[in-house]
């Protein structure tokens, strides 16, 4: 199984600065088709998971573009480029090019 | 598109339950579906995808042998069927639409969970 790594655990921002938040996958997530699926879910407390990122860096529909995605093989990354009070939640990658879908282990965001 | 989630509640260790997700918003038949937990105050966990006919199924190691997905096209409804329940089994359940931006095998394209319902929590506990 494709094991999903992300960094850091916590990430206390203050408002309007960017956050960044790393994930790291065991293995290349490039298929055999020439993609990579390479998604971005946010959390919001209390609420399910919505898509945010797919394919390392095309935002999915309604996704504000304060948001990016980028990375490539095994290293990719989120970026916020100006934190807002409603994106306070917990983010996770997840991979989809190869059954078991497998996610990173969560980073909280939240305002100092 | 809207995804309702039922079926959850308390159940004691080596019992069943059934989920029911009701999907409405899209042609259902057309897309993958599939059920992703998350237990107390953790982090997500994929279970299982079932392909648009239904034919084609996947699973986590630690469901395989004890839950069974299925589909009924006809009630656009996706089902869980958890047997030999176990405490490490105690989560919220959410069901998903499949986005279907991904490699296609079976007539259904595979990619992320882009809607989500809302849940339905499974307690397994004596």
């Amino acid at each position: 199984d494709i094991v999903m790594t992300q960094t850091p655990l916590s990430s206390p921002v203050t408002l309007g600065q960017p956050a960044s938040i790393s994930c790291r996958s065991s293995q290349s997530l490039e298929h055999s088709d020439g993609n990579t699926y390479l998604s971005w879910l946010q959390q919001r407390p209390g609420q399910p998971p919505r898509l945010l990122i797919y394919k390392i860096s095309n935002r999915f529909s309604g996704v504000p573009d304060r948001f990016s995605g980028s990375g490539a093989g095994t290293d990719f990354t989120l970026r916020i480029s100006r934190v807002e009070a409603e994106d306070v939640g917990v983010y996770y990658c997840m991979q989809a090019t190869q059954f078991p879908h497998t996610f990173g282990g969560g980073t909280k965001v939240e305002i100092k | 598109v809207h995804l309702f989630e039922s079926g959850g509640g308390l159940v004691r260790p080596g019992g069943s339950l059934r989920l029911s997700c009701a999907a409405s918003g899209f042609t259902f038949s057309d897309y993958a579906m599939t059920w992703v937990r998350q237990a107390p105050g953790k982090g997500l966990e994929w279970v299982s995808s079932i392909g648009g006919s239904g034919v084609i199924t996947f699973y986590a190691d630690s469901v395989r042998g004890r839950f069974t997905i299925s589909r009924d096209n006809s009630k656009n409804t996706v089902y869980l069927q958890m047997d030999s329940l176990r405490a490490d089994d105690t989560a919220v359940y959410y069901c998903a639409k499949v986005f279907a931006i991904g490699y296609c095998f079976g007539g259904t394209c595979y990619g992320p969970p882009d809607y989500w319902g809302q849940g339905t929590l499974v307690t397994v506990s004596s």
